[in-house]
């Protein structure tokens, strides 16, 4: 596609329920990030794949927090027994290679009630 | 720790003026700086990227780089309204494939 592409655009979910987050980087792009940006904050790293090499999941907050890619495809965030603290907008951005720029999607923008 | 630091502001400026934007960096390894705009409730926008020493000019835009000082700087030329966002510098390199991000510089341009 011509940029990157996420879906849900919003999610509102209850206290508790698992919610999956989609990321569809810029095609021939290898590197893959998710970011976490609370309302008024900046931008926390999240996790990082290149190509198919072992992600760096050295940023998620805890083990409620998984991300799985398959090779330089689709990307998805999954986060289980979501806590109000969740709430926030999740970004993901993808490069053609590593220390190259950066371009993000247009976020999901998650409520936990 | 890698950190980035920028001034948060506000950074007023008037209609038609300079606006400076300046961020540090931690790490002298890093090797790859990026700039992006963000307006409120969007996602950011890469709007310039520096690699080497000295300027980089893009329309308004420059980039500054300063390795030796550990300092990347943005002037927009002719503010205008439409600039008023938030900026957001970022270094990545190091050691590190991960850009890491400052807390970005609110920038107002004011009629």
């Amino acid at each position: 596609g011509a940029g990157v592409s996420q879906s849900p655009s919003n999610k509102v979910t209850e206290k508790g329920k698992d919610v999956e987050l989609r990321c569809d980087p810029i095609s021939g792009h290898t590197a893959l990030y998710w970011y976490r940006q609370r309302l008024g904050q900046g931008l926390e790293f999240l996790i990082y794949f290149q190509g198919n090499s072992a992600p760096d999941k050295s940023g998620l907050p805890s083990d409620r927090f998984s991300a799985e890619r398959t090779g330089e495809s689709v990307s998805t965030l999954t986060i289980q027994r979501t806590q109000q603290e969740d709430s926030a907008v999740y970004l993901c951005a993808s490069s053609l290679e590593s220390f190259a720029e950066a371009f993000f999607g247009q976020g999901t923008r998650l409520t936990v009630v | 720790q890698k950190e980035v630091e920028q001034n948060s502001g506000p950074l007023s400026v008037p209609e038609g003026a300079i606006a400076s934007l300046n961020c540090t960096y931690s790490d002298r390894g890093s090797q790859s700086f990026f700039w992006y705009r963000q307006y409120s409730g969007k996602s950011p926008e890469l709007i310039m990227f520096i690699y080497s020493n000295g300027d980089k000019e893009d329309g308004r835009f420059t980039a500054q780089l300063n390795k030796a000082s550990q300092y990347v700087s943005l002037l927009i030329r002719d503010s205008q309204p439409s600039d008023s966002a938030t900026y957001l510098c970022a270094a990545t390199g190091g050691g590190s494939y991960i850009p890491t991000f400052g807390r970005g510089t609110s920038l107002i341009v004011h009629p």
